[in-house]
């Protein structure tokens, strides 16, 4: 069965500070891994997808790196503001196009 | 383009009552899905489609069922609603499913 795992669960940081998300996950048969933001009480926001022949990908602050030989992804967040704050969830998709989610990092930017 | 649409946000049921989650889109999408949120569960995929008259089941299928008669719209139905299926239920959508995926707001079920 196909897992994905992030950590930390919680991370707390002050506002300025460079931070890495961590995903891994167990399917080398891997389409893409793509990376979202969810606020409390509302849907899914995607920030990046990385497909399987990518290494990384950036957007704005944002950078997603793919190592599929060690099945890990990570997410960098430079310079973390407050509007950061959220949950961010990463989600694999593999053999009949289905995304496998972690269970998220909380995030909480402090000013 | 509104994107992903779902209707209602809020919905209470009765155990044993049955009613219909309304998912749209508007980017003529081919592949649509069902997902559901549970605390510590994360998100669990229940069915989807890669298009008009195609369904699947996914991780979590029980108690729920799909048809898909158009492009846009893709319902999820609950025959018989049970406490288990109080949740949170987002539907999502893509070109083909090997690519960027899009998530409605979606909608938050309570079952007594």
């Amino acid at each position: 069965k196909q897992e994905v795992t992030q950590i930390p669960a919680a991370l707390s940081v002050p506002e300025g500070e460079n931070l890495v998300l961590n995903c891994s996950f167990t399917d080398s048969a891997i389409y893409n891994l793509q990376w979202f933001r969810q606020d409390p009480g509302k849907g899914l926001t995607s920030l990046l997808l990385i497909q399987s022949s990518q290494r990384e990908q950036t957007s704005g602050r944002l950078n997603a790196s793919l190592d599929k030989s060690s099945g890990r992804s990570t997410l960098y967040i430079a310079a973390s503001q407050p509007g950061d704050s959220a949950t961010y969830l990463c989600a694999e998709a593999t053999s009949g196009s289905r995304l496998t989610f972690g269970e998220g990092t909380q995030l909480t930017v402090n000013p | 383009n509104a994107g992903v649409t779902q209707t209602p946000k809020f919905q209470v049921l009765k155990t044993g009552q049955s009613m219909t989650l309304q998912c749209a889109q508007d980017m003529n999408h081919e592949y649509m899905s069902w997902y559901r949120q549970d605390p510590g569960m994360g998100l669990r995929l229940i069915h989807y489609s890669v298009g008009a008259g195609i369904t699947d089941q996914g991780e979590v299928p029980n108690g729920y069922n799909v048809s898909r008669s158009t492009t846009e719209d893709f319902p999820l139905r609950l025959l018989s609603a049970a406490p288990s299926q109080t949740s949170v239920y987002f539907c999502a959508s893509s070109y083909t499913g090997k690519d960027e995926q899009f998530f409605g707001p979606g909608t938050r079920l309570t079952v007594l």
